[in-house]
């Protein structure tokens, strides 16, 4: 079956760096993958659309220069969180997939600003 | 614009009984829908989907159905076990779009 792989499981910065969580299918081609972020008991919310070759489409309130999302391959996006703050600690995770047959997600990134 | 929701954030039930968490839906064009389980920690780990053309799916002891007319999904885990314990989250594709509409969640509790 299809397998994302996302990378680091966390990661503990300092305030005003920055921090690069990668997501990988492993086992197939994603044109198109997506970034979500998920609040403690909270559900997971869009924050964008990655494409292969192109620019990711933002969800509205989302900054789109602090959450850099890039596409370089059919098998990778990154999401780099920069000049990371406190209030940016939350789990992000990652998924690819088909519109047709559901989306595997990545096993999610712990991000925590100090 | 499209909401999705459940009515029940957290379930209780005891172990070996049938559990049913529910799911509603506002966008009447959706025609994709997905169960998600996400334990603590981890990333959604899908369970199982049913299309709007499909009244009822199942799994091995899961069974989703589908009431287009009222917008509602359920979930139906039989002789839940403690494993099964878990955020269960409906998804809902959003028409014209590669985009699904995640719903609230319920945690859902196996009593021993």
């Amino acid at each position: 079956g299809a397998v994302v792989s996302q990378h680091p499981s966390w990661v503990i910065c300092k305030s005003g760096t920055s921090v690069k969580i990668e997501c990988r299918s492993l086992d197939f081609q994603a044109t198109t993958m997506f970034w979500y972020r998920q609040f403690p008991k909270q559900s997971l919310m869009l924050m964008a659309t990655s494409n292969e070759g192109s620019k990711a489409t933002y969800e509205q309130g989302v900054e789109k220069d602090k959450f850099l999302i890039n596409h370089a391959s059919l098998t990778l996006s990154t999401l780099t969180v920069t000049s990371a703050h406190p209030e940016d600690s939350s789990f992000y995770i990652c998924s690819a997939g088909g519109v047709n047959y559901g989306y595997t997600f990545g096993s999610g990134t712990r991000l925590t600003v100090v | 614009g499209e909401s999705v929701g459940l009515h029940l954030p957290t379930l209780s039930v005891q172990e070996g009984d049938n559990s049913i968490i529910n799911c509603a839906y506002s966008n009447s064009a959706s025609d994709y829908f997905i169960w998600y389980k996400q334990e603590s920690g981890k990333g959604p780990q899908f369970i199982i989907d049913i299309r709007s053309n499909m009244d009822k799916r199942q799994g091995q002891r899961v069974t989703v159905l589908l009431n287009k007319t009222v917008k509602h999904l359920s979930l139906q885990i039989a002789a839940t076990q403690p494993g099964d314990s878990a955020v269960y989250f409906c998804a809902v594709s959003s028409p014209g779009t590669y985009k699904y509409i995640f719903g609230t969640g319920t945690r859902l509790k196996v009593l021993a």
